[in-house]
């Protein structure tokens, strides 16, 4: 059975462009999360995603946002970039999102900011 | 808000030795605990769990026991080997429109032959 898939591994872009994460769970997962794990800062939560509704969303600027399709895939969209947005954006799926569910989570895409 | 406060590390210690890592968190509710793994170059693996007070998740000779009223999921192995060398992240997950997992800093461990 396939993990997290996260595309593309890595991305550069400059800064004030817009880039755009995508993530496929697990087959049969509903709940997506996004997390942004930037150096020295351990894991930042930034969005949940269950039955393509967002179900919480971290502490990070508008210009962070996102969707959940039908097939419950998901992508990451972070406008105006800024150097400091450089990270390795990490997803995550569960099967559903009661408290006891383990997230899987996939290798991440590293995004540089230039 | 939720939180958790781990020792951040870096975490030195021979091969063999014996491993605590200690974390405590803050989490309204009755949260579920858990432990992850992220080895470098990749993305993060569960370790253990534990959904209830006094449950002990275990899991490749680690250990960690849920402890409600000190809000404590301490991690420990007997005797850590090269191959363990990683960072450890703990994580209450709780019910509810907030219950995502909420992850600390991390503890980097370093394990030398």
């Amino acid at each position: 059975e396939a993990g997290v898939t996260q595309s593309p591994t890595h991305l550069i872009k400059t800064r004030g462009q817009q880039a755009t994460l995508r993530c496929s769970p697990i087959s049969g997962h509903t709940s997506v999360y996004w997390y942004q794990q930037a150096l020295g800062l351990g894991l930042q939560f930034l969005l949940w995603y269950d039955e393509g509704e967002e179900r919480n969303r971290g502490n990070f600027p508008p210009r962070f946002s996102g969707r959940q399709f039908p097939n419950y895939s998901s992508e990451l969209n972070v406008n105006a970039l800024e150097l400091e947005d450089s990270a390795l954006y990490l997803c995550a799926s569960s099967l559903h999102r009661g408290r006891g569910t383990e997230a899987f989570f996939g290798q991440g895409t590293r995004l540089t900011v230039v | 808000g939720d939180s958790v406060t781990q020792m951040e590390g870096p975490v030195t210690l021979s091969e063999e030795a014996f491993l605590t890592i200690n974390c405590t968190y803050t989490a309204t509710g009755y949260p579920s605990l858990f432990w992850y793994v992220q080895y470098p170059g990749e993305g993060l693996q569960l370790l253990l769990k534990a959904t209830k007070a006094d449950d002990k998740g275990s899991n490749k000779g680690f250990e960690a026991t849920y402890r409600k009223e000190t809000t404590s999921f301490h991690l420990e192995k007997g005797s850590v080997q090269v191959s363990d060398s990683a960072v450890y992240f703990c994580a209450p997950r709780r019910e509810g429109s907030q219950g995502n997992l909420i992850f600390g800093k991390g503890t980097k461990l370093s394990v030398k032959p």
